[in-house]
């Protein structure tokens, strides 16, 4: 099955900072989606993009399906912004996706 | 956006007991449903595809008579956990989407299960 890779495993912030996360994955796909997954354990959300760019506030997101890796950028970091960042793209199969391994922010204030 | 909720959140169970897990999406139908099970500091692994009206279809090394799952209408989901043991102490998440081919996902809250 595809393998999914996030860089880096964990990182630290001062609250104001900017990032970027990076997922690579092994096979091509069709969907790659983002989420935020807070210290209560709730996925959230942030972008549905198979390809290009999409922006949402101080987030954006990339995804070059052609080299397989997807880029999520934070921008003037906030403590809220702290938790586990996955990306999924789809596995091949009918809606299924696999989660990568993860990204652990933490902002500081 | 749309929502998924699920219930109970937090669940404490004798070993040998059975629990149910719900999983519902609120505003829209889920042609498709999927549990996922997380570890401490893990990230998610798929449990079970659900498809309404139909057999769940397991991943390996997932046993289907310990983890049962039925998916009865487009807008509920449930698993229940036969004869829980404390291994199965876990994270469990459910996940829906509309028809449709590589549709966004949406997540539900999540249930602690704790099996003392």
């Amino acid at each position: 099955g595809i393998q999914v890779e996030q860089s880096p495993p964990d990182l630290i912030l001062q609250e104001g900072a900017n990032s970027t996360l990076r997922c690579n994955f092994s096979d091509s796909v069709n969907n790659l989606q983002w989420f935020h997954q807070n210290p209560w354990g709730q996925l959230i959300n942030l972008f549905y993009i198979p390809s290009g760019t999409k922006q949402n506030g101080r987030l954006s997101a990339t995804t070059v399906a052609t080299e397989r890796y997807s880029l999520l950028y934070i921008s003037s970091s906030q403590t809220t912004d702290s938790g586990v960042y996955f990306c999924a793209p789809d596995s091949g199969g009918y809606q299924k996706v696999t989660f990568g391994t993860g990204t652990k922010l933490q902002v500081i204030p | 956006g749309a929502v998924v909720s699920q219930h109970p959140s937090w669940v404490i169970c004798k070993s040998g007991t059975s629990v149910k897990i719900e999983c519902r999406s609120l505003d829209f139908q889920a042609t498709t449903m999927f549990w996922y099970r997380q570890f401490p500091k893990q990230s998610l692994m798929l449990m079970a595809t659900s498809n309404e009206g139909s057999k769940a279809t397991y991943e390996q090394g997932v046993e289907k008579d310990k983890f049962l799952i039925n998916h009865a209408s487009l807008t509920l989901s449930t698993l229940t956990v036969t004869s829980a043991h404390p291994e199965d102490s876990s994270f469990y998440i459910c996940s829906a989407s509309e028809m449709g081919l590589y549709n966004e996902q949406f997540f539900g809250p999540g249930t602690r299960l704790t099996v003392l």
